[in-house]
C-alpha cells in the first residue's frame, strides 16, 4: 500500500519567517495530494491541494509544489503568523478498487510560530 | 449550514465492550468516511461509504464495522474493545468519492478504553 513520510515532525520559526514541510510518497499511482491543518483539539481542515498534472499551486501565503518523478511534495508558508501554529498533515491518494479515492496521511508536523 | 456532526464527543469503555459512534454528514453529501487518529499520528482510513454501499476498507480487523443509512448518516461499530483502540475517531463527508472531492471532518469522538 501507499506509504507517506512527512518531515520534520516539529518546526519552530519566528513570526514573519517562512516554513517548509516536506512529504514523500511511495505509490506512483497516487495523483491527488491534499494538505490539512489541525489546531489543538479541533478537526483537520483542508488548506490546499494539488493534482498530479500540476507542479505548483498558490493560495495567498500558502503554496504547494509537487515533483512526480521524485515522488515528493512540499508545503510552503510565507510570512508566518502565530495563528499558523498547528499540526499540518500531508496526504496522498489514488483511486481504489471501489472507485473511491482513499487518502494516506503523513504523521504530521507540529508548526510553532513564535511572536 | 451545519457541518459534520458526531456523537458522542467523549466516551470511556472497558476492554471487551462494544461501542457505536454516530455521524451525520453535511447536507447534500452522500459519501461518509471513518478515520482513526492515534495521538501524535495522522488519521488512518477505516471505511468509506457512498450511497449506502461500502466503497473502501482500510487495514483494520473485523471487529470494526460500519454502515450508512438512507439519510446518509453513518455508524461505526467496534466490538471486543482493546486498549489500543483508544483514539480520536473522525468522520468525514464529501459530495462524492473521486479525487478532488474535498472531505470535511467532524470534531471527532474521543474513545478511551480502560
Amino acid at each position: 500500500g501507499e506509504n507517506v513520510e512527512q518531515h520534520p515532525s516539529t518546526l519552530s520559526v519566528q513570526e514573519g519567517d517562512s516554513a517548509v514541510i516536506k512529504c514523500t510518497y511511495s505509490d506512483s499511482a497516487s495523483n491527488y495530494f491534499p494538505w490539512y491543518k489541525q489546531e489543538l483539539g479541533k478537526r483537520p481542515q483542508l488548506i490546499i491541494d494539488i493534482r498530479s498534472n500540476v507542479g505548483e499551486k498558490k493560495d495567498q501565503r500558502i503554496a504547494v509544489t509537487l515533483n512526480k518523478t521524485a515522488k515528493h511534495f512540499s508545503l510552503h508558508i510565507t510570512e508566518t503568523q502565530p495563528e499558523d501554529s498547528a499540526v499540518y498533515f500531508c496526504a496522498a491518494s489514488k483511486e481504489g478498487s471501489g472507485g473511491s479515492y482513499i487518502p494516506t496521511f503523513g504523521r504530521g508536523t507540529s508548526l510553532i510560530v513564535h511572536p | 449550514d451545519a457541518g459534520v456532526t458526531q456523537s458522542p464527543t467523549h466516551l470511556i469503555k472497558t476492554r471487551g465492550q462494544q461501542v457505536t459512534l454516530r455521524c451525520s454528514p453535511i447536507s447534500g453529501h452522500k459519501s461518509v468516511s471513518w478515520y482513526q487518529q492515534v495521538l501524535g499520528q495522522g488519521p488512518q482510513f477505516i471505511f468509506q461509504y457512498y450511497e449506502k454501499e461500502e466503497r473502501g476498507r482500510g487495514n483494520f480487523p473485523d471487529r470494526f464495522s460500519a454502515r450508512q443509512f438512507p439519510n446518509y448518516s453513518s455508524e461505526l461499530n467496534v466490538n471486543a474493545l482493546l486498549l489500543g483502540d483508544s483514539a480520536l475517531y473522525l468522520c468525514a463527508s464529501s459530495l462524492g468519492t473521486g479525487g478532488g472531492n474535498t472531505i470535511y471532518f467532524g470534531e471527532g469522538s474521543w474513545l478511551t478504553v480502560v
